[in-house]
């Protein structure tokens, strides 16, 4: 059974900094690309960012690009996403997903049940 | 940036009724289209990838179709387990991008 498991702190304050992990099986987790995905309290889906299966391909949404960084742990079956100087706004339940090939770009045929994130003073 | 607009943003429906959604691309993106369903606390589950391909166990019941801009999904058969958001999202450019999503009530 494909399993995914988003993990890390749940609070921070305005300008701080975050990493979070997400930790895959019953899959071959180095042959998928991985994604993060934010969902902001009663919003939609906002895509963040990817990595390709190696590690060597990463890929940004605009706004985040500088703030938010993905990377990977093969050895690990470890998905990381390190967020800085964090806002308000960025408050939001993030997912982890994995891609059902190595192109970047989806389908996102498997989700983490999610982590709420909450940026607040 | 596309911009994915889906309608209706809600609908309600009746047991067993057929239902559907549009959502449209603010440019071309050919069948670069999937539909996901997130049913409420819950996160959200592939429906239908490339446009018309069911996602793993999917009922037969969901349908997708269009192309270029303009796409459909459609639910056959309604049934109480179909209560959900359902969100499109395209795949053609970066960044990938999700329609704001239509919520289902039943």
């Amino acid at each position: 059974e494909v399993q995914l498991l988003e993990s890390g702190e749940n609070f921070v304050q305005p300008g701080g900094s975050l990493r979070l992990s997400c930790v895959g099986s019953g899959f071959s987790f180095s042959r998928y690309a991985l994604t993060w995905i934010r969902q902001s309290p009663g919003k939609g889906l906002e895509w963040l960012s990817s990595v390709s299966a190696s590690g060597g391909t990463t890929v940004y949404a605009d706004s985040e690009t500088g703030r938010f960084s993905i990377s990977r742990d093969n050895s690990k079956n470890t998905l990381y996403l390190e967020m800085k100087s964090l806002k308000v706004e960025d408050t939001a339940v993030y997912y982890c997903a994995k891609e059902d090939d190595d192109l970047l770009t989806g389908p996102f045929d498997y989700w983490g049940q999610g982590i709420l994130v909450t940026v607040s003073s | 940036d596309i911009q994915m607009t889906q309608s209706p943003s809600s609908l309600s429906a009746s047991l067993g009724d057929r239902v559907t959604i549009t959502c449209q691309a603010s440019q071309d993106i050919t069948n670069h289209l999937n539909w996901y369903q997130q049913k409420p606390g819950q996160s959200p589950k592939l429906l239908i990838f490339d446009v018309s391909n069911l996602g793993p166990g999917v009922p037969p019941r969901f349908s997708g179709g269009g192309s270029g801009t303009d796409f459909t999904l459609s639910i056959s058969n309604l049934r109480p387990e179909d209560l959900a958001t359902y969100y499109c999202q395209q795949y053609d450019r970066v960044p990938i991008t999700f329609g704001q999503g239509t919520r289902l009530a039943i």
